[in-house]
């Protein structure tokens, strides 16, 4: 089946670490998104990609980086440059640039400890 | 900073009746698109409307799209308690310095509560 798969569905931080959230897709799309949904809140974007090898900051890109070595694969890293981690993290992918309907992944749900 | 702004931000009603979601929004847009997303999971697509079309329909869903306003509203009719979840409308702007990158940007969501 095609679709967004991120991993962990849970994860721990400790202060001062980094941690990386992975999201996958197979649906050979060529926009992905990184989102952070806090509680009773919207989703605002961290960071989105568009092709492989190159990302464009979103609204919040403060303590946050990401790679695109591959089309399939769109990596986030929490670092500890970011003081308030704890939220959920929403992966999504777009077929094109252009007009397009996202796909999200189930999500990551990060708590410092 | 959020491009949507959706009112209201909770909507009670009872099985049967219609819900009304909007949304505004502050820069041109290329469409708008309508997202569900049941408590802790992904988002999941439900509509889209491009900036040149005015209402569009999917089952009991209706969207209207007027332009000259920034401002969306998602209609559900017959509502049942399988609708209850938070609504997003998200905006699809180009993104800035003059790339062809598209951007989409969400709303802070409704939530939407159909008691039996």
């Amino acid at each position: 089946d095609g679709g967004i798969t991120q991993s962990p569905k849970y994860l721990f931080r400790k202060e001062g670490q980094n941690v990386t959230l992975s999201c996958e897709q197979n649906l050979n799309h060529d926009a992905m998104y990184w989102y952070r949904q806090d509680p009773g809140q919207g989703l605002r974007l961290i960071y989105y990609s568009q092709i492989v090898n190159d990302f464009q900051k979103g609204d919040i890109a403060e303590g946050y980086s990401v790679s695109r070595e591959k089309k399939e694969s769109f990596p986030l890293t929490v670092t500890s440059a970011q003081k308030n981690p704890t939220a959920f993290y929403l992966c999504a992918s777009t077929k094109d640039r252009g007009v397009s309907v996202a796909f999200f992944g189930q999500g990551t749900r990060l708590t410092v400890v | 900073s959020q491009q949507g702004e959706e009112d209201p931000q909770a909507l009670s009603i009872q099985e049967g009746e219609n819900a009304t979601m909007n949304c505004s929004y502050k820069t041109s847009i290329n469409n708008l698109q309508w997202y569900r997303q049941n408590s802790g999971r992904g988002l999941v697509h439900l509509i889209l409307i491009r900036s040149n079309e005015r209402e569009k329909h999917s089952g009991r869903l209706r969207v209207t799209l007027d332009t000259s306003k920034k401002s969306s509203s998602l209609l559900i009719t017959a509502s049942r308690a399988a609708d209850t979840a938070s609504y997003f409308c998200a905006t699809h702007t180009w993104g800035a310095g003059g790339t062809s990158y598209g951007k989409l940007t969400f709303g802070q969501g409704t939530i939407l509560t159909v008691h039996p």
